[in-house]
């Protein structure tokens, strides 16, 4: 596709219920990172890929969050339990190769609102 | 651990000069980025900087000094659209990208 896409662009769902947001990145992009925005805040690192191999989840903040990308191209974070403070943007990026100086390609984002 | 700082807000008047200032600790160091990021939309690339020094790209240029954790962000004859956050992230040598809060700037006319 042209750009980073994500769904849905809303969610509300009540607390407890499990969710799964989905990311489909740019065609051909290796690395793939997820993020947590809060109003007013920089983007929270979650986890990322390279290819299909999730090289680091330490951001994830307890084992309601898993992430996967099982071929390498799209992938879904879900959250398991929900509770209300899990509310927030979340922000998929991908980029081309993995390389330090490789700029990330954000999408439109997932709000999420637990009610 | 890693460590961003960088201004909550800042005000500057259009046609003028601003510089955002970020201050970083990390564990193990692979490059610097600025990221702008208009209210309700999503982020975009600005800069990258690995080595020290300063890097220009049209009104907008970003120096780092690896030496002291530092790095700014200089904008040239500010425009209205010029408003918005500016993200500072840092990458690590293991591939993770940490963002700071964000320096909200407004230009008033």
């Amino acid at each position: 596709g042209a750009g980073v896409s994500q769904s849905p662009r809303y969610k509300v769902t009540k607390r407890g219920q499990d969710v799964a947001l989905r990311c489909d990145p740019i065609s051909g992009h290796v690395s793939l990172y997820w993020y947590r925005q809060a109003l007013g805040q920089g983007p929270e690192f979650l986890t990322y890929f390279n290819y299909e191999a999730q090289q680091d989840k330490s951001g994830l903040p307890n084992d309601r969050f898993s992430a996967e990308r099982p071929e390498g191209s799209i992938s879904t974070l879900t959250i398991q339990r929900t509770e209300q403070r899990d509310s927030a943007m979340y922000r998929c990026a991908s980029s081309l190769e993995v390389g330090a100086n490789e700029k990330l390609f954000f999408g439109s984002g997932t709000q999420l609102s637990v009610l | 651990g890693q460590n961003i700082d960088q201004p909550t807000e800042m005000t500057a008047t259009e046609g003028a000069i601003v510089q955002i200032n970020c201050t970083y600790q990390t564990s193990g160091f692979n490059g610097l980025f600025w990221y702008q990021q208009h209210a309700g939309e999503a982020p975009t690339f600005l800069s990258y900087n690995v080595l020290d020094g300063l890097e220009e790209k049209g009104r907008f240029s970003s120096f780092l000094s690896r030496s002291k954790g530092y790095s700014y962000l200089l904008l040239k004859e500010l425009q209205m659209k010029d408003s918005a956050s500016y993200l500072c992230a840092v990458k690590n040598q293991g591939g993770k990208l940490i963002f700071g809060q964000g320096t909200e700037l407004s230009v008033k006319p």
